[in-house]
């Protein structure tokens, strides 16, 4: 199985700072890497598909980087709205795996 | 729009069973493969169970294999999730996803407890 490791597990972030995510894969996935964002009691929502592809209705803020075992998520100017938990997945094969997770809090 | 929505979650002693169900509309179905996800009480995500678009295809997670069977009705738009055998490590909210390679569009998700 691959494995997918994020990096924080955490971070404190202010409004209007710039956040990267970190994601790495245990084995080369090309560019299958997917990015997702989860705030309490809801579903995970897709942000970012192919590592760098916005999903429709995504806003330009985000952008997604990488390919083969290295990954990136930015969020370029952090507002309110994007205080959440961001989770990235591996499709290159199954079992589908997911990194543990970023909780993205409020400075 | 896509709308998917997950039934059947509840209370179930462990060692029982329960079917969930995922109802799908905004988009054809038929074309489309699925999966179930599930995410304990605090914890992060993991992948149970994928089916393709003309059941031809199933795959499983190694913690719910021989216990969970994944399946679908195209006709109904539906999306079944039979599991037996519960545990209490299967306490989760079971979320039923779309794919297209990755996962597109997701559920609410329906709650399990397993639990004496």
């Amino acid at each position: 199985d691959i494995q997918m490791t994020q990096s924080p597990s955490s971070l404190s972030a202010s409004v209007g700072d710039r956040v990267t995510i970190t994601c790495r894969a245990s084995q080369g996935i090309s560019n299958f890497l997917a990015w997702f964002q989860q705030k309490p009691g809801k579903a995970p929502k897709s942000l970012i598909y192919a590592a760098s592809s916005l999903q429709s209705g995504v806003p330009s803020k985000f952008s997604g980087s990488g390919s083969g075992t290295d990954f990136t998520l930015t969020i370029s100017s952090l507002q309110p709205e994007d205080f959440a938990t961001y989770y990235c997945q591996q499709y290159n094969s199954y079992p589908r795996t997911f990194g543990q997770g970023t909780k993205v809090e409020i400075k | 729009e896509v709308q998917l929505v997950e039934s059947g979650g509840g209370l179930v002693q462990p060692g029982g069973a329960l079917r969930l169900s995922c109802a799908a509309s905004g988009f054809t179905f038929s074309t489309y493969s699925m999966n179930w996800v599930r995410q304990a009480p605090g914890k992060g995500l993991e992948w149970v169970s994928y089916i393709s678009s003309s059941s031809s295809t199933i795959y499983y997670a190694d913690s719910v294999k021989g216990r969970f069977t994944i399946s679908r009705d195209n006709a109904k738009n539906s999306l079944y999730l039979q599991m037996n055998s519960l545990r209490d490590e299967d306490t989760a909210v079971y979320y039923c996803a779309r794919s297209s390679g990755p996962f597109d569009d997701w559920g609410q998700g329906t709650l399990v407890t397993v639990s004496s």
